[in-house]
């Protein structure tokens, strides 16, 4: 069946370093992919998308990488501060649906 | 600019009460839907709507029933709140569905039942 995944439940990341966070999907007709961040008692908020003619997409300070051949997604964020504490998901739309993935905990050390 | 409005933000339930929740949207967006949000479940969709005067069941539907009267509202109904619909419920919308299609979410309601 149809599946969203990602790869680790919780990333520590010191201040200042990159963070990337992966994301493995299992159709290969999905088409678009949304990286939403949930920050603790909101709503996810869309970060950064990406359509499944593209590999890569920048926005400010982060990167959305699409690798079709082993249906694979990574997001990057560039000097991780401590307003970028949350969990991270991935959104894979295929045939106009959306899926989400489990989430990340992203866990940003002084 | 309200965006998407869930109501109320917090509610507590004895087993077999029935409630609704509340999803109302500024944006004139066509698609609404309802999630749930469990620990290492990620978001699951209950149900979701197209445009007034349609509904469709999510992978999730049981125990739950929605309407779509307007395009602004998209109410969730509890018929009869189990344990397991303890969760946090996630109303979002959007202007259509497909390719380039953002999902904006509500800020949740947090139910519990007894």
């Amino acid at each position: 069946g149809e599946s969203v995944g990602l790869h680790l439940p919780t990333l520590s990341v010191q201040e200042g370093d990159n963070s990337i966070i992966n994301c493995a999907y299992s159709n290969s007709a999905s088409d678009y992919f949304i990286w939403y961040k949930q920050e603790s008692g909101k709503g996810p908020q869309f970060i950064i998308d990406i359509r499944s003619n593209m590999d890569k997409r920048q926005g400010q300070r982060v990167t959305v990488l699409l690798n079709k051949t082993v249906k694979h997604l990574s997001l990057q964020i560039a000097a991780t501060q401590p307003g970028d504490s949350a969990v991270y998901f991935c959104a894979v739309i295929s045939w106009g649906k959306f899926q989400f993935g489990a989430g990340t905990q992203v866990v940003v050390t002084p | 600019n309200a965006g998407v409005t869930q109501t109320p933000k917090f509610q507590v339930l004895k087993t077999g009460q029935s409630m609704t929740l509340q999803c109302a949207q500024d944006m004139n967006h066509e698609y609404m839907s309802w999630y749930r949000q469990d620990p290492g479940m990620g978001l699951r969709l209950i149900h979701y709507s197209v445009g007034a005067g349609i509904t469709d069941q999510g992978e999730v539907p049981n125990g739950y029933n929605v309407s779509r009267s307007t395009t602004e509202d998209f109410p969730l109904r509890l018929l009869s709140a189990a344990p397991s619909q303890t969760s946090v419920y996630f109303c979002a919308s959007s202007r259509l569905t497909g390719v380039g299609e953002k999902l904006f979410f509500g800020s949740g309601t947090q139910l519990s039942v007894l």
